[in-house]
């Protein structure tokens, strides 16, 4: 698999406030997915992007799959302190997933 | 519920124990596999097996030894641990091998220390 960077590695926000966390990789990605854990839980996958300028929307979360299949993005409006958690991307290439560091986002109520 | 089952969920042994962990997983999915997940590390990939026959080893210590007997049932023997091994090793399924069908289900992890 292939390297994704992940920033911000951390982030913290007033509840209501936006957030976005970014996924970049220096090569074309043949797809992400997005995963939450919750703190002392396991990874839960929230979407699956493929095709180039892809974008999907679960409620307060927007996915976004850049044009050239470089990058990606995961915003969330107005957050709640259910939000809480470290969100990953993770690179899919044949059955190997490559994660990022992952960005951890707490939210003061 | 995640439909995948991992056991014990904590777990200390010395440097010459040998202990096993455990996965099963309820979800008729063909794909298993273990990933190791380390403070301020990402998650990395360990094994991948699919309908019982091994297809990967990321480069892993053979003092890691996975046993997949049946397509429910994944096990991760450890035996001569060092301390850096202690995480948390997260095993997890998919419908069938191949990232393009879809999600992992990740099981609620092994926490291992190692003394």
């Amino acid at each position: 698999g292939q390297q994704v960077m992940q920033i911000p590695q951390y982030q913290h926000v007033q509840e209501g406030e936006d957030f976005t966390t970014y996924c970049n990789s220096s090569t074309t990605l043949s797809n992400i997915q997005w995963y939450k854990q919750r703190p002392g839980g396991h990874p839960v996958f929230l979407i699956q992007l493929v095709k180039s300028g892809e974008v999907k929307k679960q409620k307060r979360l927007t996915f976004q799959f850049g044009e050239a299949k470089k990058n990606s993005s995961l915003h969330i409006t107005a957050t709640q302190t259910t939000d809480v958690g470290t969100y990953f991307c993770a690179e899919g290439s044949n059955y190997k997933l490559t994660f990022g560091k992952g960005t951890l986002l707490t939210v003061n109520p | 519920e995640t439909g995948v089952t991992q056991t014990p969920r904590h777990l200390v042994m010395g440097m010459t124990n040998k202990k096993s962990l455990k996965c099963e997983q309820h979800l008729g999915h063909n794909a298993m596999y273990w990933y190791k997940q380390s403070a301020k590390k990402p998650l990395e990939l360990m094994f991948v097996y699919s309908l019982e026959e091994r297809v990967e080893n990321n480069s892993v210590p053979s003092r890691f030894s996975p046993e997949c007997p049946n397509s429910s049932h994944l096990f991760l023997h450890l035996h001569t641990l060092q301390p850096e091994d202690s995480a948390l090793y997260l095993c997890a399924s998919s419908q069938v091998l191949g990232v393009m069908s879809g999600e992992l289900f990740f099981g609620e992890g092994s926490r291992l220390t190692v003394l």
